[in-house]
Parts: C-alpha cells; sequence; structure tokens
C-alpha cells in the first residue's frame, strides 16, 4: 500500500480567496492525482499531476481554477483559487503505486464561506 | 464515455451476507476496484479484480465480474457494524489510470 497524507485536513474559508492542499506519498510514484467529493457525491477526477510537466485537466476543470504543482516524485500541490461555496467539497489526492492499484489520500474538507 | 452505477442503499442485519451491486459500460476496463468510504474519512482500496477473471475471494469479500454483461458485484459475508459505511465501484480507463466511480451505495447493518 502507499501513505499518503494531505494537509490540511480541513478548512473553513472565505469567497474569494485561495487555499492550496498539500499531498505527500512515502516514495516515488510516477501518477498522482486530484479527486473532488461535492457533498453526498461520488467523486471526479480534476486533474494528473505530471512530474515534469504540466498537468492534464479533466473536462470543466481549468488550470486558471485549480493549478496543480508536481515538483518531485513524492509530492503534489492543488490550489482551490477565487472560492465560492459551490467549491465546498472533499478534495482527494491518490497515487497509482503499481500497474493495478490506486491508493487515496484521507482527503481535505474544505467550505466555503 | 464510461457510465458506472449503483444501487444508492443496502440495509443488512449484522451476521447476513450483503451484496452490493454495479454496472459499468467501459468494456476496455482493466481494473475494476471496490473502496470503502467511513464518515468523515478517505478512500480504502478493499479488492479489485482484473478483467480477465470472474472470481477473486479475499477473507469475507467475494468479487464476481460478468464481462459479459458488464457487471460487476462485491459479496460481504458474515456483515458487521464496522462494515457500515458508504461502498464505491469504479473502473479504470483503457491506459489504466483514470478512475471513474459510481454514485456509491450506502450499507446500513442493523444490530
Amino acid at each position: 500500500s502507499a501513505v499518503i497524507s494531505q494537509k490540511p485536513s480541513r478548512d473553513i474559508c472565505q469567497r474569494g480567496t485561495s487555499l492550496t492542499i498539500q499531498c505527500q506519498v512515502d516514495s516515488q510514484v510516477t501518477m498522482m492525482f486530484w479527486y473532488r467529493q461535492q457533498p453526498g457525491q461520488s467523486l471526479t477526477l480534476i486533474a494528473t499531476a505530471n512530474q515534469g510537466s504540466e498537468a492534464t485537466y479533466e473536462s470543466g476543470f481549468v488550470i486558471d481554477k485549480f493549478p496543480i504543482s508536481r515538483p518531485n516524485l513524492t509530492f503534489s500541490t492543488l490550489t482551490v483559487s477565487n472560492m465560492s461555496p459551490e467549491d465546498s467539497s472533499i478534495y482527494l489526492c491518490s497515487v497509482r503505486r503499481d500497474a493495478d492499484t490506486q491508493y487515496f489520500g484521507p482527503g481535505t474538507r474544505l467550505t466555503v464561506l | 464515455g464510461e457510465d458506472v452505477e449503483q444501487s444508492l442503499f443496502l440495509s443488512v442485519r449484522e451476521g447476513d451476507s450483503s451484496v452490493i451491486n454495479c454496472t459499468y459500460t467501459d468494456s476496455s476496463s482493466t481494473y475494476l476496484y471496490w473502496y470503502k468510504q467511513e464518515p468523515g474519512a478517505g478512500l480504502q482500496l478493499l479488492t479489485y479484480i482484473f478483467s480477465n477473471m470472474d472470481m477473486k475471494q479475499d477473507q469475507r469479500l467475494t468479487v464476481l465480474l460478468n464481462k459479459k454483461d458488464k457487471h460487476l458485484s462485491l459479496r460481504i459475508a458474515d456483515t458487521q457494524t464496522g462494515d457500515s459505511a458508504i461502498y464505491f465501484c469504479a473502473e479504470t480507463d483503457n491506459a489504466g489510470n483514470m478512475l471513474t466511480f459510481g454514485g456509491g451505495t450506502r450499507l446500513m447493518v442493523k444490530p
């Protein structure tokens, strides 16, 4: 398995501000992903964080709103920019460890007032 | 595009078996997964099955895959109150990367 930590675990933010979420993995991984889970909903992939290149965003998500950094093979950040109440969600990072397994971090619970 | 569907809710009595069902549309999926999410927690990988298998057993968990019907199920034997959670099935894209999740099935175990 993989040990994945996220910071912060939760936050309450004012609209219009930005929050950067950190994801740290206990060993090097090639593939890291960021997901969003809106209240009472399933998970939706935001983007794939590639080391050494720009993130690849899914339909409906843009870099200006969700900039991502991947400075090395064990760390990534997701920023939620210019937040609105609709951004209130759980944000989860995940890693692909082997060819057949993806593990998730504990999530960051964001509330935007 | 890919679509994964699950029933919303399942209630069982402690000690009974639970069967959670999932249907998917992408026949090129390489792996199919079951994740468990307890209240306020992240996702825990429970088990997964390779698409060329039809069954996988892991202690109290049995995964059945009917590739012809694109139907996946998770059976939990001797269900305990600690099994109460939301269970998500998910499939990968044909590169084995992106996960598409079902809507989740909330399992309630009554003592």
